[in-house]
Parts: structure tokens; C-alpha cells; sequence
């Protein structure tokens, strides 16, 4: 049972480069989530889903865009990467029960991200 | 979304008790408590989630007091291996709400 699984876990880029992240998950979760996080800080929340075909915005969704095409899969994509984006970037997920979110998230390992 | 304040940091010593209290003083009627633990160079870990009164799991201990404006996390004899970044988080449980996690405490144990 993998979990929640990350991809790649380390890029390097060149600004004005694009590149897609690919978050997978196995647990047939309802929601999932883009955070970043920066050193020395909190996580911050980049976009966010609850389920298949849905998207929303979090705390911090300029010049990021995400796709949930399929349930088990949450893409992020920058389009052109600045150095402000650098950072460690987190995938998580989250199940549903009674209708209500749980709020007890799952964290994948991380992709960390270099801007040049 | 009920703003948490918690201490930036905090130290102790293996084999003490360790509390960490969260301060959320506009908690809302349907927010729960939940806390997470992160390691260095790992994704948090779910630890704790209360709505009020206590809640004890095989990790640690959430103290809630009756007017819920802030919760205390209770670790029993702590060991080198715990320290750690704790988040204390408060929210509801709509599908759409978002899940916001602020600063952190840094706990770090000292043999």
C-alpha cells in the first residue's frame, strides 16, 4: 500500500521554464491538496479538491494551476517557473465519512522544487 | 477559519511530560481540534483530532476545556525522537472548507 506518492521529488529550473507535478494516491480519498512549504515555515495551502473534476483555490494559488482528472491523481503545474516558487512541495489527502470531510490528512514525501 | 496561536518553540528533556496549548479563541460551534506532528524533510503526520473534552490515542493526549478556546497536546515521557514540528489546526468538516495549517510549534528534546 504506497500511500500518497510524489513525482518527481527533485527538478531543477530554469524561470520561465514549466513543468507538472503528480500527486497519487491509493486510498480511493476523496479530497486532495497542493501545499507548499518554505523554509523554516508553515505549510501553505496552493489549490485544493474534493473530488473528481473539482478544483478550488487555497491560500496561495498565483501562477499555479491543477487538474483532477481522475480521483486517485491531483496534477500541479506551474507555467512559468519564477525563483519565488523554490520551494518543498507537499500532496496530501483526505477521506470522507458520513458525508463530512475527516480531516485527517495523508502527506506524500515531498518534491523538492529549485527555480534558477 | 478560527486563527491558532501557538508558542514558536519550546524545549524539554527525555522522559518528560511535554504540553503544547494552542490558542483559538473564535472557534466556531462545528470546528473540530486537530494536531499534526512534522519530522525534518517529511510530510506531517496526523496525531490527534478532538472536538471537546479529552481524547487519548497510543500517541499522545488532547485536552479540551469546556469553552474550547484553546486545546492543549499532552506527550508522556518524551524521547529524542520526538522532536518535532506540532501543528495545531482548527476547522469544520464541510467538503468544501480549506485545510489551513499555521506556523507550528518546534520541539526540540534534550537528552
Amino acid at each position: 500500500n504506497a500511500g500518497v506518492t510524489q513525482t518527481p521529488k527533485f527538478r531543477v529550473l530554469k524561470t520561465g521554464q514549466s513543468m507538472t507535478l503528480l500527486c497519487a494516491q491509493d486510498m480511493n480519498h476523496e479530497y486532495m491538496y497542493w501545499y507548499r512549504q518554505d523554509p523554516g515555515m508553515g505549510l501553505r495551502l496552493i489549490h485544493y479538491s474534493v473530488g473528481e473534476g473539482t478544483t478550488a483555490k487555497g491560500e496561495v494559488p498565483d501562477g499555479y494551476n491543477v487538474s483532477r482528472l481522475k480521483k486517485q491523481n491531483f496534477l500541479l503545474g506551474l507555467e512559468s517557473a519564477a525563483p519565488s516558487q523554490t520551494s518543498v512541495y507537499f500532496c496530501a489527502s483526505s477521506y470522507e465519512a458520513g458525508g463530512l470531510n475527516t480531516g485527517e490528512l495523508f502527506f506524500g514525501e515531498g518534491s523538492r522544487l529549485t527555480v534558477l | 477559519l478560527a486563527k491558532t496561536t501557538q508558542p514558536i518553540s519550546m524545549d524539554s528533556y527525555e522522559g518528560q511530560e511535554v504540553n503544547i496549548t494552542c490558542s483559538h479563541n473564535n472557534i466556531a460551534t462545528n470546528d473540530y481540534i486537530t494536531w499534526y506532528q512534522q519530522f525534518p524533510s517529511q510530510g506531517p503526520r496526523f496525531i490527534i483530532q478532538g472536538y471537546k473534552t479529552k481524547v487519548t490515542n497510543e500517541v499522545a493526549s488532547l485536552f479540551i476545556p469546556a469553552d474550547r478556546k484553546s486545546s492543549t497536546l499532552s506527550l508522556p515521557r518524551v524521547s529524542l525522537s520526538d522532536t518535532a514540528v506540532y501543528y495545531c489546526l482548527v476547522g469544520n468538516m464541510n467538503r468544501d472548507d480549506k485545510i489551513i495549517f499555521g506556523k507550528g510549534t518546534r520541539l526540540h528534546i534534550l537528552p
